[in-house]
């Protein structure tokens, strides 16, 4: 089935490692995102991705870096990880690149990645 | 970024309407969504509204929206316990490509 596959599904962390979470998409869409969800706080954008080469931060980028080497691949690294970075992450996709009167731009989201840092 | 309010909890009875609520900080050209988030999955998009309609109805969904007091909200006719779930109010605003999240309402059905 086509759509967006993270992975790992859960990660338990030591403080201070590095760790990278894997996005793929096979739907050929031009934006990616990555949010992080917490309690209370909803999805908070960390990065994203207008098109491939390119990428851009979102509202909580600090300690978190990307790459978008190709359309399909999306993935974000921690470069060394904190106990605030315990969440669960979501990448998304959509098919446009800004929001055009008459394109809705449905966002597609992951399963998510529960990431645990100790 | 633009500010995007929701209450966290609701329960409601099954066979009751649930109302979900949400504030928004207004544009001048916008979509307005709703996303469903069942436990231990990712968002799946339920409905959408563009800022210039009122109303949006899809069988047992409504979606009203009032621009003058930037409020949204999604109505659930019906409610079964298969609707327990996390729902998030987002809006994108026309030339901007990001989405502005609320913090979620978890809806709780009671048998």
């Amino acid at each position: 089935i086509a759509g967006i596959t993270q992975a790992p599904t859960s990660q338990i962390l030591a403080a201070g490692r590095r760790m990278t979470l894997r996005c793929t998409q096979d739907m050929r869409h031009n934006a990616m995102y990555w949010y992080r969800q917490d309690l209370g706080l909803g999805l908070r954008l960390i990065h994203y991705s207008n098109t491939a080469g390119t990428t851009g931060k979102g509202e909580v980028p600090d300690g978190y870096s990307v790459s978008r080497a190709n359309t399909d691949d999306f993935p974000l690294t921690l470069a060394s990880a904190v106990p605030s970075q315990t969440s669960v992450y979501f990448c998304a996709s959509s098919d446009s690149i800004s929001r055009e009167v008459g394109n809705t731009g449905e966002l597609f989201f992951g399963e998510g990645s529960r990431l645990t840092v100790l | 970024g633009e500010d995007v309010e929701q209450s966290l909890f609701l329960s409601v009875r099954e066979g009751d309407s649930s109302v979900i609520n949400c504030t928004y900080t207004d544009s001048s050209s916008t979509y307005l969504y709703w996303y469903k988030q069942e436990p231990g999955a990712g968002l799946q998009l339920l409905t959408y509204i563009f800022s210039n309609m009122d109303m949006k109805q899809d069988q047992r969904l409504t979606v009203l929206l009032n621009k003058k007091d930037k409020h949204l909200s999604l109505r659930i006719a019906d409610t079964q316990t298969g609707d327990s779930a996390i729902y998030f109010c987002a809006e994108s605003i026309v030339g901007v490509d990001q989405f502005y999240f609320g913090t979620g309402t978890s809806l709780t059905v009671i048998p």
